[in-house]
């Protein structure tokens, strides 16, 4: 069975804070995929990233950055400097081996205040 | 059209009806999925379409729902004698290949919300 587990439902901030998103994932599979999607009031999906499970090495795109721990099975995402456009909800996902299904965390809802 | 497009953005029906929702992905794409996402919750899968074939569709909940994909490209979900609890935003997705090398990037549309009285 997978699991993604977010336990932050919601969290404000103030423009220009930095905010982390965690996420927590269970797994048996030795190969898997870790995603990130952005869930804008519109409702589509957007998609961030994508990391395998035999790359632990961080990632950094402009104000978002992501930190990969095997050892903890946790993917968060970090926005630097956030701005009222990365109010949305934040969507953690996996994907084992062999399966085209993503299983999504709950979802974390941030808000940015000017 | 560039993106995913689903109609209609919003179904309201009686307990009972039946339902149709349409997905028209993105041109070339040739993986279909269908999520549903209930209130204050993560998508959850229903079915996923290579082509014109399932190839998994055990995200579906129950034999009420059944999806098609008669030429490869546009797909149908559809619910017979729809219930309270089937009320929730139905998210297609499509992406280009099911190679293990495909990045994973599925491009969603906007979703149908489904409402049922």
């Amino acid at each position: 069975a997978q699991k993604v587990t977010q336990a932050q439902t919601e969290i404000s901030v103030v423009e220009k804070e930095d905010v982390t998103l965690d996420c927590v994932y269970e797994t048996r599979d030795t190969t898997y995929y870790l995603f990130w999607y952005k869930q804008p009031p519109s409702g589509e999906l957007v998609f961030l990233i994508r990391r395998n499970s035999f790359d632990e090495q961080n990632e950094i795109s402009g104000r978002y950055s992501w930190n990969f721990q095997k050892s903890t099975s946790s993917f968060n995402f970090t926005i630097t400097a956030s701005q009222v456009v990365d109010s949305a909800v934040y969507f953690c996902a996996l994907r084992g081996t062999g399966r085209r299904a993503l299983t999504f965390g709950s979802g974390t809802r941030l808000q940015v205040q000017p | 059209g560039a993106g995913v497009s689903q109609t209609p953005s919003n179904k309201v029906t009686e307990k009972g009806k039946y339902v149709e929702l349409r997905c028209d992905p993105i041109s070339g794409h040739t993986a279909l999925y269908w999520y549903r996402q209930s209130l204050g919750q993560g998508p959850e899968f229903l079915i996923y379409f290579q082509g014109t074939g399932a190839a998994d569709d055990s995200g579906l909940p129950n034999d009420r729902f059944f999806a098609v994909r008669p030429e490869g490209s546009v797909s149908t979900l559809k619910i017979q004698r729809t219930e309270r609890g089937d009320s929730a935003v139905y998210l297609c997705a499509s992406s280009l290949t099911m190679s293990t090398d495909n990045t994973g990037e599925l491009f969603f549309g906007e979703g149908s919300r489904l409402t049922v009285l």
